[in-house]
């Protein structure tokens, strides 16, 4: 089983600032990776899908890059709402598996 | 309007059992393969189950594995987790997962297994 680490566990950034989150694959998971945004009381919702493309309705203020093992999410210009926990999954074999996920928070 | 309304969550005892349900709406259900997600409240995610959209595939997670059983009608539109042998680690919120990259996803359903 591939194990997802995200790092760091909890984010303090101001709004406006920009925010990068981490994620790595115990091994390769090829571009095979999306990442979710959850707020409390909510289910999880898709930002990012093959590492970089943006989900329908995802703002281009997200981007996610990396390939292989080493993964990152960036948010530029921190909106309020973008305060959230976010997790970083892959599905490039069976099981998938997500990270733990970073909280987000304002600083 | 994409709708995925899981039911049949609830309190049960250890060793018992639960068959959850999601109803589908607002998409070809029988294109899409289907997923089971879950999460102990306040902690992280956990991929349960997925099923072809044929029916013809099934994975589990390790943990649940001869355990639980998936499944599902086509025509109604309906997929199932059939839970058995439950144990307090199986207390989660459950999703029902619409595959691709749809971003879809039910509203959960909280499954609680204690004495």
């Amino acid at each position: 089983e591939i194990v997802m680490t995200q790092s760091p566990a909890t984010l303090s950034v101001s709004p406006g600032e920009r925010a990068t989150l981490s994620c790595r694959a115990s091994q390769s998971v090829s571009s095979k990776l999306v990442w979710f945004q959850q707020k409390p009381g909510q289910a999880p919702r898709l930002l990012i899908y093959g590492a970089s493309t943006r989900a329908t309705a995802t703002p281009a203020r997200f981007s996610g890059s990396g390939s292989g093992t080493e993964f990152t999410l960036t948010i530029d210009s921190l909106q309020s709402e973008d305060f959230a926990v976010y997790y970083c999954q892959h599905y490039n074999n069976w099981p998938y598996t997500f990270g733990q996920g970073t909280k987000l928070e304002i600083k | 309007e994409v709708q995925l309304v899981e039911s049949g969550g609830g309190l049960v005892q250890p060793g018992g059992s639960l068959r959850l349900s999601c109803a589908a709406s607002g998409f070809t259900f029988s294109d899409d393969r289907m997923h089971w997600v879950r999460q102990v409240p306040g902690k992280g995610l956990q991929w349960v189950s997925l099923i072809d959209h044929d029916g013809g595939g099934t994975k589990y997670a390790y943990s649940v594995q001869g355990r639980f059983t998936v499944s599902r009608d086509n025509a109604n539109k309906m997929l199932y987790l059939q839970m058995n042998s439950l144990s307090a680690e199986d207390t989660a919120v459950y999703y029902c997962v619409r595959g691709g990259f749809s971003g879809d996803w039910g509203q959960g359903t909280l499954v609680t297994v204690s004495s």
